[in-house]
């Protein structure tokens, strides 16, 4: 069965520093997702992707963070200056309608020091 | 607010025993996901059920999107089955928002 991958499945970064978590959606699939889930609580939406443009975002989703897709493959979740709360369990997804059955990778600990 | 919650927060059982998790949600709902986090962390897309019943092998659920209720069955619980269920729900755009999840440890 296809699967949303994402590397690396840990990260450990210094406060202020920049990091790169990469995904690779399912590759029929057109809608794509950054999810986080900080440790212990509930899996919170952050960001949704489609045709080289984010058609939502949620408040979480602020200034330091971004999105791309740099080629046919690859999606991207960057966040530029790293804080101590954004510690968290980083999720990609996919799908092939939006709001639709989705896909998780199996997620990136991201742990800021 | 729009809320999603779960019950029970935890459940623990023998092997061997059937399980009913419920989610309820405060408003009409396009879609609901059920999906299963096991102990290394990864979600399963255990159904997509906006409304009506499925089964898949032990596991089944139902939705009563009029009423804002779905359930999940488990029957016949293995030791691979523990983890955190969560139930998903879509308000009509594009993101899930997550209930609080149900912990099911089943004990050998």
């Amino acid at each position: 069965e296809p699967e949303v991958t994402q590397t690396p499945s840990h990260q450990v970064t210094q406060m202020g520093q920049e990091v790169i978590l990469r995904c690779v959606p399912i590759s029929n699939h057109l809608y794509f997702y950054w999810y986080r889930q900080i440790l212990g609580q509930k899996v919170e939406f952050l960001v949704s992707f489609y045709n080289n443009e984010i058609s939502e975002k949620s408040e979480i989703f602020d200034d330091q963070f971004s999105v791309e897709r740099p080629d046919g493959s690859n999606f991207t979740l960057k966040i530029r200056s790293t804080k101590l709360e954004d510690s968290a369990m980083y999720f990609c997804a996919s799908s092939e309608v939006p709001g639709e059955k989705l896909f998780f990778g199996s997620g990136t600990q991201l742990s800021v020091l | 607010g729009i809320q999603v919650e779960q019950s029970p927060p935890d459940l623990i059982l023998q092997e061997g025993a059937n399980s009913t998790l419920r989610c309820n949600f405060s408003d009409s709902v396009n879609n609901l996901q059920w999906f299963h986090q096991n102990p290394w962390g990864q979600l399963i897309n255990l159904f997509y059920i906006p409304s009506g019943t499925k089964q898949n092998g032990r596991l089944s659920a139902t939705t009563v999107a009029t009423e804002r209720y779905s359930l999940l069955y488990i029957s016949s619980s293995q030791t691979t089955d523990s983890g955190v269920y969560f139930c998903a729900v879509n308000f009509g755009n594009e993101k899930l928002t997550f209930g609080t999840g149900t912990r099911l440890t089943i004990i050998p």
